[in-house]
């Protein structure tokens, strides 16, 4: 168990739709990253954040969005869905203070956009 | 530009034979850090190693090592006496120091190690 919690761990909606994916990073944890895996592309990094700030985005598109919350937890928001955004979305969170620190990843959150 | 390249896409071993999964990576940056993920067929993706720029020592653990080697930029990873739970698909990442810290990952080397 990484310590990291993601839910839901899976979620069918149709395309159009919004979704919500939450996750909880480990305890003590400061930084929280979004990824996509799905079979074409691989893993791709979405976003991150630090203790509430956004501190680097990679290939999220425009319907996607991210937060953090206060308490650190944080949201990943996909709207507008469309049959390419089924994926694994994975949260992985890390120390992060000055040195880079190895991420731990929860389990994913499969999305299935029919 | 980074890049991450895991040329293997699939091996296939039988139990107990010694496997070595290939990592090279591309970098401009002087100061990154390599890592290895496993991810087996439960889907959820587990820590295995952490390595910067400058520690090119090679390390072992268990029947885990990895030997990185700056000057053919590659990262390579060794599993002996391979086991049936070892099957999974084995990442191999790179991350640079600078601000815009992306990890960047490689398209994964899924190893099966039959009985």
């Amino acid at each position: 168990d990484s310590g990291v919690t993601q839910t839901p761990k899976h979620l069918i909606t149709a395309t159009g739709q919004r979704v919500t994916l939450r996750c909880s990073p480990r305890s003590g944890d400061l930084s929280v990253y979004w990824y996509q895996q799905s079979l074409d592309q691989g893993l791709q990094f979405l976003i991150q954040y630090y203790n509430g700030e956004e501190r680097a985005k990679g290939n999220i598109l425009e319907r996607f969005s991210a937060q953090q919350f206060p308490d650190l937890h944080s949201e990943l928001n996909l709207s507008s869905l469309e049959l390419g955004d089924s994926a694994l979305y994975f949260c992985a969170s890390s120390v992060e203070q000055g040195a880079i620190t190895e991420a731990f990843f929860g389990q994913g959150t499969r999305l299935t956009v029919v | 530009a980074q890049k991450v390249t895991q040329a293997q896409t699939e091996i296939s071993v039988v139990e107990k034979e010694d496997v070595t999964l290939d990592c090279v990576y591309e970098t401009r940056d002087t100061t990154y850090y390599l890592f290895w993920y496993k991810q087996p067929p439960s889907g959820e993706l587990v820590f295995l190693i952490r390595r910067n720029s400058f520690d090119e020592q090679n390390e072992i653990s268990g029947r885990y090592s990895w030997n990185f080697q700056k000057s053919t930029s590659s990262f390579n990873f060794t599993i002996t006496a391979s086991q049936v739970v070892d099957s999974a698909v084995y990442f191999c990442a790179l991350i640079n120091a600078g601000n815009n810290r992306k990890l960047i990952w490689g398209l994964g080397t899924s190893l099966a190690v039959n009985p």
